[in-house]
C-alpha cells in the first residue's frame, strides 16, 4: 500500500446529493492533491493545498469544494454534480510541492452521478 | 503548447518478452520526467524519475531512457511478468518564469501481458 487511503472506494449519487470524498496520508508529507481521472484524458489537477493552505485552484467548478482540516487529511465536497463528473478521484500527498519529490497516490474513489 | 504524447496506446505481449514504450514530449523549459505504473483499480505509482542530465535510470526489470535534445523518453520493460499489465504514465514536470511548477501528464500506455 502506497500509505495513502480513499474512502468510499466507489460512490453513486444522483445530481442532487450532497456527498463528500475523504483522504487520509500516513506518510507525514505536508502537500496534498486533488486529481480528476477520466477515460481518454490525461489525469487532470484538480486543487493543492500546502501545509493546510490551498495554494492551486485549477479553475474547477464551484460544485466541488475541498476542505484541508489539518496535513494529513484532505476531503472533497460535493454538490448539484453533472453526469459528466462520473470519474475517478485521486487524493495524493508529497513532501513539499516540488515537482521532483514522488506524489503517493492512493487507490481513488470511482463516482459515477446518475 | 505544452504536450505529452505516449506510444503505443495499447500493446499486447507475451509473458517473458520484452517491449518498449515511448514517450515524447514538448514541455519547455523542462524540468524532469517521471514514469508511473497504474495498475487497474490503483492510483499511479512511481517507477522512476529522470532529469535533463539522465540519459539512463534503471529499476529492477524497468529501464528508462531520456533524449533531452530529442525531447523523448521511453521504458523498456525486460522479461515482462503477468504482473506487469498496467497502464504506464508519462509525466514531464515544467518551471514557468515565476518559478511555478507544471506537471503535464501523458495518456498512457495500456499494456497487457499475457501467458
Amino acid at each position: 500500500e502506497t500509505g495513502v487511503t480513499q474512502t468510499p472506494r466507489h460512490l453513486v449519487m444522483g445530481m442532487t446529493n450532497k456527498k463528500s470524498l475523504k483522504c487520509e496520508q500516513h506518510l507525514g508529507h505536508n502537500a496534498m492533491y486533488w486529481y480528476k481521472q477520466s477515460a481518454k484524458k490525461p489525469l487532470e489537477l484538480m486543487f493543492v493545498y500546502s501545509l493546510e493552505e490551498r495554494v492551486e485552484n485549477n479553475s474547477v467548478p464551484s460544485r466541488f469544494s475541498p476542505e484541508c482540516p489539518n496535513s494529513s487529511h484532505l476531503f472533497l465536497h460535493l454538490h448539484t454534480l453533472q453526469p459528466e463528473d462520473s470519474a475517478l478521484y485521486l487524493c495524493a500527498s508529497s513532501q513539499e510541492t516540488s515537482s521532483y519529490n514522488e506524489q503517493f497516490f492512493g487507490p481513488g474513489t470511482r463516482l459515477t452521478v446518475l | 503548447k505544452n504536450q505529452v504524447e505516449q506510444s503505443p496506446q495499447s500493446l499486447i505481449i507475451l509473458e517473458g518478452k520484452n517491449c518498449t514504450l515511448q514517450c515524447n514530449y514538448t514541455v519547455s523549459p523542462f524540468s524532469n520526467l517521471r514514469w508511473y505504473k497504474q495498475d487497474t483499480g490503483r492510483g499511479p505509482v512511481s517507477l522512476t524519475i529522470m532529469t535533463f542530465s539522465e540519459n539512463t535510470k534503471s529499476n529492477g526489470r524497468y529501464t528508462a531512457t531520456l533524449d533531452a535534445d530529442t525531447k523523448q523518453s521511453s521504458l523498456h520493460i525486460t522479461a515482462s511478468q503477468l504482473s506487469d499489465s498496467a497502464s504506464y504514465i508519462c509525466v514531464v514536470s515544467s518551471i514557468n518564469a515565476g518559478n511555478n511548477r507544471k506537471l503535464i501528464w501523458g495518456l498512457g500506455t495500456s499494456l497487457a501481458v499475457n501467458p
